[in-house]
């Protein structure tokens, strides 16, 4: 298993422009969450989707939106997109939800700058 | 609110010197800690976590409920232990799913 995947590495868009990015999650792990993660910060919270409904979200507009499809797989989704948007955008997984199964496994991220 | 704080953006140490971490957090119920690594060029990763009790390449975190801390230590430093450190909770939110909120950061710059 490769661990989770993201696309694209990075991604050069302009102001008001959207943004879609994508994550492929462990194989076998039904909870995807996303994080923004701005250069000098710890990863913030933006969404948690399991078994494809939304979970959780995060202090962020209603230009970012989200979804799961039945591979598990997420795409989120930006609009309108703003200067301070450019970030490092990080996909994680898990198992689940409970105790158990709560360890994020992240991937490599996704550099959005925003010009 | 959840809340992690992390009060130090840089600790440097001599190798071979004692290394701690410092994690603060803020939550009402039963929260989950980890401690989190991300070395350079590399994606973040799980060092520990508080159930586990395990130690990790070394590093120790005991989970202190009267003084809400989770900090992260180590004997001995080495020069591979220089990285970014990130201290993250997890707990139920409202809307009853589980929410990890990360801390800023601390860089660990160990001096050979």
């Amino acid at each position: 298993d490769a661990g989770v995947t993201q696309s694209p590495t990075h991604l050069i868009k302009t102001r008001g422009q959207q943004v879609t990015l994508r994550c492929s999650p462990i194989s076998g792990h039904k909870s995807v969450s996303w994080y923004q993660q701005v250069l000098g910060q710890g990863p913030q919270f933006i969404f948690q989707y399991y078994e494809k409904e939304e979970r959780g979200r995060g202090n962020f507009p209603d230009r970012f939106s989200a979804r799961q499809f039945p591979n598990y797989s997420s795409e989120l989704n930006v609009n309108a997109l703003l200067l301070g948007d450019s970030a490092l955008y990080l996909c994680a997984s898990s198992g689940g939800l409970d105790r158990a199964y709560n360890e994020q496994f992240f991937g490599p991220g996704t550099r959005l700058t925003v010009l | 609110a959840q809340r992690v704080t992390q009060p130090e953006k840089l600790l440097s140490v001599f190798k071979g010197a004692p290394v701690e971490l410092k994690c603060n957090y803020s939550y009402s119920g039963s929260p989950e800690l980890f401690w989190y690594v991300q070395y350079s060029r590399q994606r973040l990763q799980l060092l520990l976590r508080h159930i586990s009790r395990e130690s990790i390449k070394g590093f120790t975190a005991d989970l202190n409920k009267g003084e809400t801390s989770f900090h992260l230590k180590k004997p001995f430093a080495q020069e591979e232990d220089s990285a970014m450190y990130y201290c993250a909770l997890s707990g139920p939110s409202s809307g009853g799913y589980q929410k990890v909120t990360f801390g800023t950061g601390t860089k660990l710059q160990v001096i050979p």
